[in-house]
């Protein structure tokens, strides 16, 4: 079946626009996990769903930073008022459930802030 | 908190030659362990895991395993292909209970480029 999808795949914004990232999970999957990529380093996570409930939202960096879930599928990360140390990879995935469940990764949305 | 550190690369090796990267970390209680791999263009992969101490964790000729004294998780192949260039992602994540809900952990990735 299909994996974890996101879109776009890639984004140039300038500094201060706002910014929508998606992520389709696979469907079925009840977690869903977004992670920051910066360039030459391992991900770090930004926040957790479970549905369209946001558990865990410790990794965001500032308020500029917002997640959703609403249905409990689809989830989009918005950033406000970009800046250039937001440029990084974001991953999204997905799992049957918290734990001990494999999370499967999308292929990242790469934004840059000029 | 939780961390993982990972050796420096990047690793260069020919075809055939015998591969570790190494991979310690630190966390409360016990974790899961994880390597995922990132090839060329593509997502992050699952490559293997342990979720116990003790555990060996295998696939596709790669293997690691959990131990508990030493907080680590070296990953070794025998013989590599040029077809595992890839970069490789140690990684942790904690065991069910908490509020982590199982988030991972990772370490910063090491480079590996295999020569024919």
């Amino acid at each position: 079946g299909a994996g974890v999808s996101q879109s776009p795949r890639y984004k140039v914004a300038k500094r201060g626009q706002d910014v929508a990232l998606r992520c389709d999970p696979i469907s079925g999957h009840v977690s869903l996990f977004w992670y920051q990529q910066a360039l030459g380093q391992g991900p770090e996570f930004l926040t957790y769903f479970q549905n369209e409930a946001q558990l865990d939202k410790s990794g965001l960096p500032s308020d500029r930073f917002f997640a959703e879930r609403p249905e409990g599928s689809v989830s989009t990360l918005k950033i406000q008022r970009t800046q250039q140390e937001d440029s990084a990879v974001y991953l999204c995935a997905s799992s049957l459930g918290p734990y001990s469940y494999e999370q499967y990764f999308g292929p990242g949305t790469r934004l840059t802030v000029t | 908190g939780d961390s993982v550190t990972q050796m420096e690369g990047p690793v260069t090796l020919s075809e055939e030659a015998f591969l570790t990267i190494n991979c310690t970390y630190t966390a409360t209680g016990y974790p899961s362990l994880f390597w995922y791999v990132q090839y060329p263009g593509e997502g992050l992969q699952l490559l293997l895991k342990a979720t116990k101490a003790d555990d060996k964790g295998s696939n596709k000729g790669f293997e690691a395993t959990y131990r508990k004294e030493t907080t680590s998780f070296h990953l070794e192949k025998g013989s590599v292909q040029v077809s595992d260039s890839a970069v490789y992602f140690c990684a942790l994540s904690p065991n069910a209970g908490g509020t982590s809900y199982g988030k991972l952990t990772f370490g910063q990735g090491t480079i590996l480029t295999v020569h024919p």
